[in-house]
Order: structure tokens, then C-alpha cells, then sequence
């Protein structure tokens, strides 16, 4: 079947738009991770759901950083207000039950470029 | 905050040749995973160890698990142009469910 897709595939924006990032998880995949990647950097946990709830948020940077997941599917990241440093690539992956003590799968990732 | 370090930052080896990474992690782990990323992009999963295994292979990747060392190691045998990527170890500390990443080891394989 499909794996992780995420889109758009590259965003430029100019500082202090708003932004949002989308990812369709694998169907029935249960969790659901965002991660940010800076340049030459590993990643950087920002948000966990499991299902439509986020019992984790500690990772979000700022509360500029939001996000949220509607029927256990699709997650939207939403970026306002953006900066300079949040430009990154934002990575999304899913796993079939909640927690990571198996496999994660990750999308193709976000890049995003804020002038 | 990153658990997992990885040692070399780069490697460059020949077509042929033996690859190998080493990841060090600080906490108690449920498990350790290794990640491939080509070009920056999305990350492939290459293998998962769990705590109480040793040793585990997956075609020409070989992964160890020293627990009382709190490291791992990456085997790439026989390189390819193909592999040349960046490898991220990932751990999966007890009791949570956040995974940590290291910053990676970039390899580069010459034709």
C-alpha cells in the first residue's frame, strides 16, 4: 500500500506567514510523529498523536507551532507567524499501534524556507 | 535533547569496502533502530534491535547492541554506490515512546 506522504514538497515563505504542512499517514496506522530537521542535524521530536489526541506536545518549539489530526488520519502542522529559524525540513512518520517500540515510517518530508 | 551520538560524523570508503558506524546513548533503552536518509530527505528503517538481543542482521547490514556499553554498531559489508547516505541511530528509552536521534554519520561511497 501507500507509504507516509507529506505536502507540499518544498515551501518558501516569507517571514511572519503563516504556513501549514500536511501528512496522510499509512492507513490504520494508529501514531502518528512530527519531527524537524535543521540542516546537518538529526531530528528533533516536535509532536506525537495517538489517534486524534496529542498526549505529547513538549517538543513544539514555541507556541507559534500547532497541530492537529482529524479522524485518526490526516495532521496538519501550522506555523504562524513564521521566522527565519524555522526553516527546516519538517518530517512526518506513522506506526500501526501507539508508541514506537516498533518501526516508524516517515514521509518524504516538508522543506520549508522562510526568507 | 539527542541521546544517540554517532561516530565517525562522515565516512568515505571504496566500492567494496566495509562500512562502519558506532551509536553511544546515555539512558536505558527498549530498543535501538537504525535509519537511512538519502539527499536530506524522508528516512528509510534499516533494522531494530531490541534490549535483550546482541546481534542482528538484515542482508549486508550487520547491527550490534552492547548494552552495558550503551552503544551499537552499524556493518554495512560490500558498499555500493547505492548506500552512500546519512545513517542515524535511534533509541527508544525505557518507559517512553519518543524516539531520540543522533546526528548522523554521513557516508560517502566512491566508485
Amino acid at each position: 500500500g501507500a507509504g507516509v506522504s507529506q505536502s507540499p514538497s518544498n515551501k518558501v515563505t516569507e517571514k511572519g506567514k503563516d504556513v501549514e504542512l500536511r501528512c496522510d499517514p499509512i492507513s490504520g496506522h494508529t501514531a502518528l510523529y512530527w519531527y524537524r530537521q535543521s540542516l546537518g542535524q538529526g531530528l528533533e521530536f516536535l509532536i506525537y498523536f495517538q489517534g486524534n489526541s496529542a498526549p505529547d506536545k513538549s517538543g513544539l518549539p514555541s507556541d507559534r507551532f500547532s497541530a492537529e489530526r482529524t479522524g485518526g488520519s490526516v495532521s496538519t502542522l501550522t506555523i504562524q507567524r513564521t521566522q527565519q529559524e524555522d526553516s527546516a525540513v519538517y518530517l512526518c512518520a506513522s506506526s500501526q499501534w501507539t508508541g514506537s517500540r516498533e518501526t516508524q515510517y516517515f514521509g518524504p518530508g516538508t522543506r520549508l524556507l522562510v526568507l | 535533547s539527542q541521546q544517540g551520538e554517532e561516530d565517525p560524523q562522515a565516512l568515505s570508503i571504496q566500492e567494496g569496502e566495509n562500512a562502519t558506524m558506532n551509536c553511544s546513548y546515555k539512558t536505558s533503552i527498549n530498543n535501538l533502530q537504525w535509519y537511512r536518509q538519502n539527499s536530506g530527505r524522508g528516512l528509510v528503517h534499516l533494522i531494530l534491535i531490541r534490549s535483550n538481543e546482541r546481534e542482528k542482521h538484515s542482508g549486508r547490514l550487520r547491527v550490534t547492541l552492547d548494552t552495558s556499553k550503551k552503544s551499537s554498531s552499524l556493518l554495512i559489508t560490500a558498499s555500493r554506490a547505492a548506500d552512500t547516505a546519512s545513517y542515524f541511530c535511534a533509541t527508544l528509552p525505557v518507559n517512553d515512546y519518543k524516539l531520540s536521534f543522533g546526528a548522523g554519520t554521513t557516508v560517502t561511497v566512491r566508485a
